[in-house]
């Protein structure tokens, strides 16, 4: 399958600190990547959708200002936590959609554990 | 109603057994279909995609969709300790941008 690379794998930070957290296809090009959240023994959230070259869209409740997404080119989309708090703490993955035919399967990055002090 | 449901078990089968996960959504434009595997830690990993009603095998694995009763299930046979992970069923429009998982299915297997 694709390859997806998500870094960093775990980040610690004091809180009032921004974190950013990268993510990007290897051998294929991503139009469309998404970002999940995941608290402890709960699904996947699905936080935005963000699109290369365009503004992300966002899920209800998802606050645009505190998350910041950035999606510039076909292979690297970022994700900015600004100003963590402690509830941020979370365990962010990342997606990229390959386009095969009419399929769109979805690959996972690795996941950014955050934890904020 | 959630939009995709799944028994949050946990679920036991004995090594060798076959295991059944089940899933259940509402929303009947549904129309891509997939299985992914997680590792307590870990990211989800793609196991299979369906998108036809019927079965897909992929080596132990089978995925069983029926679009009229909005159902899709995986089949493991020959579980191993190693398939012991959490299930995610995740359900998407066209082009997915609205996909959506289930809570997931703990599966531990037992040697």
């Amino acid at each position: 399958g694709a390859v997806v690379s998500q870094h960093p794998s775990w980040v610690i930070c004091k809180s009032g600190t921004s974190v950013k957290i990268e993510c990007r296809s290897l051998d294929f090009q991503a139009t469309t990547m998404f970002w999940y959240r995941q608290f402890p023994k709960q699904s996947l959230m699905l936080m935005a959708t963000s699109n290369e070259g365009s503004k992300a869209t966002y899920e209800q409740g998802v606050e645009k200002d505190k998350f910041l997404i950035n999606h510039a080119s076909l292979t690297l989309s970022t994700l900015t936590v600004t100003s963590a708090h402690p509830e941020d703490s979370s365990f962010y993955i990342c997606s990229a959609r390959e386009k095969a035919g009419a399929k769109n399967i979805q690959y996972f990055g690795a996941g950014t554990r955050l934890s904020v002090l | 109603q959630k939009e995709v449901e799944q028994n949050s078990g946990p679920l036991s089968v004995p090594e060798g057994a076959i295991a059944s996960l089940n899933c259940t959504y509402s929303d009947r434009v549904s129309q891509s279909f997939f299985w992914y595997r997680q590792y307590s830690g870990k990211s989800p990993e793609l196991i299979m995609s369906i998108y036809s009603n019927g079965d897909k095998e992929d080596g132990r694995f089978t995925a069983q969709l029926n679009k009229a009763s909005q159902y899709v299930s995986l089949l493991i046979r020959d579980s191993q300790p190693s398939d012991s992970a959490t299930y995610l069923c995740a359900v998407g429009r066209y082009n997915n941008n609205d996909m959506r998982f289930g809570a997931g299915t703990r599966l531990t297997v037992k040697p």
